[in-house]
């Protein structure tokens, strides 16, 4: 139990497109979901957590009009890229926490965006 | 000074080693405790989940915490070259929503 899906695994864009990441809880309800960033051999940093049906909490320095963040239902949240530029080229993760289990954080096997 | 410092390595080890992974952090108030293993380019996978002081047995994995000194571990008994990849500490509040994690150790079992 606890699988996060999370789609696509890889994306290539022009920059100025934008892109979409989804990522699923498929057999749990996930009241909070996280996303993170990942830059080669460096830990994960976070983005944004976002509660279901409310808007994102975005940490310091992180563009919330960049990085638009979308958790519309108890197993979906979204992360959409906009404007994509090279900068924003990282391995992209999303975790959930599931509801009634708080303590742990279960993640999805990430997204790797290079933009051109 | 940061809320959890982790040895980044590189660690390498034959295989069938006993491997070391440890954590020490700083907040006293962590109540959960996590390890996870990242292989290159995937999401962290969650191997063992303690709370407050103990150990933790699963297998070839221990996870050891101990609250007076702030210091978690993950011992991997036997180690084989598929146990290669990053573990990363992770520890949480009791009633958070923040996770906090370590830097990451990369770890390399040579056949």
């Amino acid at each position: 139990g606890a699988v996060v899906s999370q789609h696509p695994s890889w994306v290539i864009c022009k920059s100025g497109t934008s892109v979409k990441i989804e990522c699923r809880s498929l057999d749990f309800q996930a009241t909070t979901m996280f996303w993170y960033r990942q830059f080669p051999k460096q830990s994960l940093m976070l983005m944004a957590t976002s509660n279901e049906g409310s808007k994102a909490t975005y940490e310091q320095g992180v563009e919330k009009d960049k990085f638009l963040i979308n958790h519309a239902s108890l197993t979906l949240s979204t992360l959409t890229v906009t404007s994509a530029h090279p900068e924003d080229s990282s391995f992209y993760i999303c975790s959930a926490r599931r509801q009634g289990q708080y303590e742990k954080l279960f993640f999805g096997s990430g997204t790797q965006l290079s933009v051109l | 000074q940061k809320e959890v410092e982790q040895d980044p390595g590189p660690l390498s080890v034959p295989e069938g080693a006993i491997v070391s992974l440890n954590c020490t952090y700083s907040n006293s108030a962590f109540q959960y405790f996590m390890w996870y293993r990242q292989y290159s380019r995937k999401g962290p996978e969650l191997l063992m989940y303690t709370y407050s002081s103990g150990n933790k047995e699963d297998g070839r994995f221990t996870a050891q915490v101990d609250k007076s000194s702030k210091y978690i571990s993950l011992f991997i008994r036997d180690s084989q070259p598929s146990d290669s990849a990053t573990y990363l500490c992770a520890m949480s509040e009791k009633s958070g929503n923040q996770f906090y994690f370590g830097t990451g150790t990369s770890l390399t079992v040579i056949p």
